[in-house]
């Protein structure tokens, strides 16, 4: 059964910022690794998807690695605003022969102070 | 705006109430889900549809039914509501199953409390 695991589980850094987000998984057989963004009582918001065959996504600020063989992905923010307080969620969707739907992890819960 | 649309997105129930949360997609998308998300166990299927007519359980289907009679509504079907079904709901969609490089759309959720 495919485990995702989110470190840290909280996370607090002044504005300005270069941080790093880690994601984890126990099975290699993946066909996709989405990262999304959930405000608090809001729903998810896509921020990255990352094919099996890709090593890495870019939007903006944010770049998202992964490393299929390894089972780890990271989400790199620059330059951190306050305007990225957030939890972030990590979700694997796996292949068909290990099952195809998405396995989240609990999530990142981010705060950038001003 | 498209997207994903759920109603209600506040419930109260009593014990053994049944209702209906409901789901509405406007991007011709062919697979839909039902997600529910509990602090310290993240989000977990409950069941899914890649198709008018389809739909399969997923992880945590027990007390639920869905159907799927048409491509843009997927409603999820509370019988007899417990308090164990207090949590977030989140309906997803997708072009297909196998989302490529579109990935998954998420409603903005309905918040329940079975009291």
């Amino acid at each position: 059964k495919q485990e995702v695991t989110q470190i840290p589980a909280a996370l607090s850094v002044p504005e300005g910022e270069n941080l790093v987000l880690n994601c984890s998984f126990t099975d290699s057989a993946i066909y996709n690794l989405q990262w999304f963004r959930q405000d608090p009582g809001k729903g998810l918001t896509s921020l990255l998807l990352i094919q099996s065959s890709q090593r890495e996504q870019t939007s903006g600020r944010l770049n998202a690695s992964l490393d299929k063989s390894s089972g780890r992905s990271t989400l790199y923010i620059a330059a951190s605003q306050p305007g990225d307080s957030a939890t972030y969620l990590c979700a694997v969707q796996g292949e068909e022969t290990s099952g195809s739907r998405l396995t989240f992890g609990e999530g990142t819960q981010l705060t950038v102070n001003p | 705006n498209a997207g994903v649309t759920q109603t209600p997105k506040f419930q109260v129930l009593k014990t053994g109430q049944s209702m209906t949360l409901q789901c509405a997609q406007d991007m011709n998308h062919e697979y839909m889900s039902w997600y529910r998300q509990d602090p310290g166990m993240g989000l977990r299927l409950i069941h899914y549809s890649v198709g008018a007519g389809i739909t399969d359980q997923g992880e945590v289907p027990n007390g639920y039914n869905v159907s799927r009679s048409t491509t843009e509504d997927f409603p999820l079907r509370l019988l007899s509501a417990a308090p164990s079904q207090t949590s977030v709901y989140f309906c997803a969609s997708s072009y297909s199953l196998w989302t490529g490089n579109y990935g998954y759309t998420f409603g903005s959720g309905t918040r329940l409390t079975v009291v």
